[in-house]
């Protein structure tokens, strides 16, 4: 079965601090891989996905997500950060022809301004 | 908006009764899908359609648990015979042809039982 790790639940940073979150993946065959954002009070929004090719992906605003095969991790990174980040995200993977999603837990992420 | 949408937003009802949540996904989506998510915990999966036929249940549907497309439209989600554990949000997401696109999420009915 497929399962998602995030390993924050709560990260606070400074405003331009840069962001990395965590999130690794168990599965044996080949995947897609989503980043989903939640901003407060608002319904969850693809922020960028992985499905085949340049491992480096880039999303909305400025983020971007490196997947590592060998590590089975999909990490979230962003240089700068703003007040307007503060959010919860989720990473999700399903299998390449699957159908479900696989979400972990959520990071929550403040950004103090 | 050419959003997924879901009514209610907000349900609050008495342990025991009966309560039904509608979705209406992106207009030209056949695949439609329902999870839960409950406090501190991502979204989990429930249910798929492709079309009007659902493909797949997750063991978390349990027998008090229906869930109908009857028109490859609209879903409907109904929870009989409601109990605490219940309590959620419930969100609906569709997406295109293709297994493995992208899933378009909706704003989610959010779940108190009393």
């Amino acid at each position: 079965a497929q399962s998602v790790s995030q390993h924050n639940h709560h990260v606070i940073l400074s405003e331009a601090a840069s962001l990395e979150l965590g999130c690794n993946y168990s599965y044996g065959g080949t995947v897609n891989l989503f980043w989903y954002v939640q901003y407060p009070g608002q319904h969850l929004q693809l922020l960028l996905k992985y499905f085949s090719g340049d491992p480096l992906v880039k999303g909305i605003k400025g983020f971007e997500a490196e997947f590592i095969k060998s590590k089975f991790s999909f990490n979230l990174r962003k240089p700068s950060v703003q007040w307007s980040d503060t959010a919860e995200y989720f990473c999700a993977v399903n299998a390449r022809y699957g159908n479900k999603l696989v979400f972990g837990a959520g990071t929550i992420l403040r950004v103090k301004s | 908006d050419t959003g997924v949408s879901q009514n209610p937003r907000h349900k609050i009802t008495k342990r025991g009764q009966n309560v039904t949540f509608r979705c209406d996904p992106i207009s030209e989506h056949n695949r439609l899908y329902w999870y839960r998510q409950t406090l501190g915990q991502g979204p989990e999966f429930l249910t798929y359609f492709q079309n009007e036929a659902q493909l797949e249940k997750s063991r978390l549907l349990s027998d008090r648990f229906s869930a109908e497309r009857p028109k490859g439209s609209f879903s409907t989600l109904e929870i009989q015979r409601t109990e605490q554990g219940d309590s959620a949000m419930y969100l609906c997401a569709s997406t295109g042809d293709t297994a493995g696109e992208t899933q378009y999420f909706g704003p989610g009915t959010r779940l108190l039982v009393l």
